[in-house]
């Protein structure tokens, strides 16, 4: 079956530094991949995707690259702010509905 | 423009009680889905509407779930009996039609049910 895992958090950095957030999935077929992120007292906002592999989703200084020989969308960002304190859903989407992993919250300190 | 609204945002409800929750979607929006979110989990998938046909309904936990999409724009996700267990963020989302080129999900802020 289909199935998204996460890295657990909580993932605490200062200010500026480098963040990855693992992700990994199973899937049949060829799913779309997608973070969410979701800020304190938010709903979920879509921060990035990638429809096939190869394809490089970007935002807000944020990246993701859809890696089919791996089966991973990993979360990067060269530079944190404690704006980017959040929860970070990794999902895919194969036959319409989403499938989420559980979420990492990532606190940034100034 | 207006994105997905839900109402009420939050509910507290006696075991037992029935509740209803309402979803507004993005206009021009054909595809509807709704999710539930336990405290601390992503979300899981509970069922699917194209315009007003249910085309999947494979997460609904059990027969007290029950959504209907009658007109093909607002939606309602009703909770029959409510269990303590039923306590969750319960999200809608919505797509545009497939012409538009995208099938991003638009998130509504959900509504937090809460059950004593």
């Amino acid at each position: 079956g289909n199935s998204v895992t996460q890295m657990e958090g909580p993932v605490t950095l200062s200010e500026e530094a480098f963040l990855t957030i693992n992700c990994t999935y199973t899937a049949t077929g060829y799913p779309s991949l997608f973070w969410y992120v979701q800020y304190p007292g938010e709903g979920l906002q879509l921060l990035l995707k990638a429809t096939k592999a190869d394809d490089k989703g970007s935002n807000k200084g944020f990246e993701a690259t859809y890696r089919k020989e791996t089966t991973s969308f990993h979360l990067e960002k060269g530079s944190v702010q404690v704006s980017d304190s959040a929860v970070y859903f990794c999902a895919l989407r194969n036959t319409g509905k989403l499938i989420f992993g559980q979420g990492t919250t990532l606190q940034v300190k100034p | 423009g207006a994105g997905v609204s839900q109402s009420p945002r939050y509910k507290v409800a006696k075991r037992g009680q029935d509740v209803a929750l309402r979803c507004d979607p993005i206009s021009g929006h054909v595809s509807l889905f709704w999710y539930q979110q336990a405290l601390g989990q992503g979300p899981e998938f509970l069922t699917y509407f194209q315009n007003e046909a249910q085309l999947d309904k494979s997460g609904l936990p059990s027969d007290r779930f029950f959504a209907e999409r009658p007109e093909g724009s607002v939606s309602t996700l009703k909770i029959q009996r409510t269990q303590q267990e039923d306590s969750a963020v319960y999200l809608c989302a919505s797509s545009p039609p497939q012409r538009v080129g995208t099938d991003t999900q638009y998130f509504g802020p959900g509504t937090r049910l809460t059950v004593l």
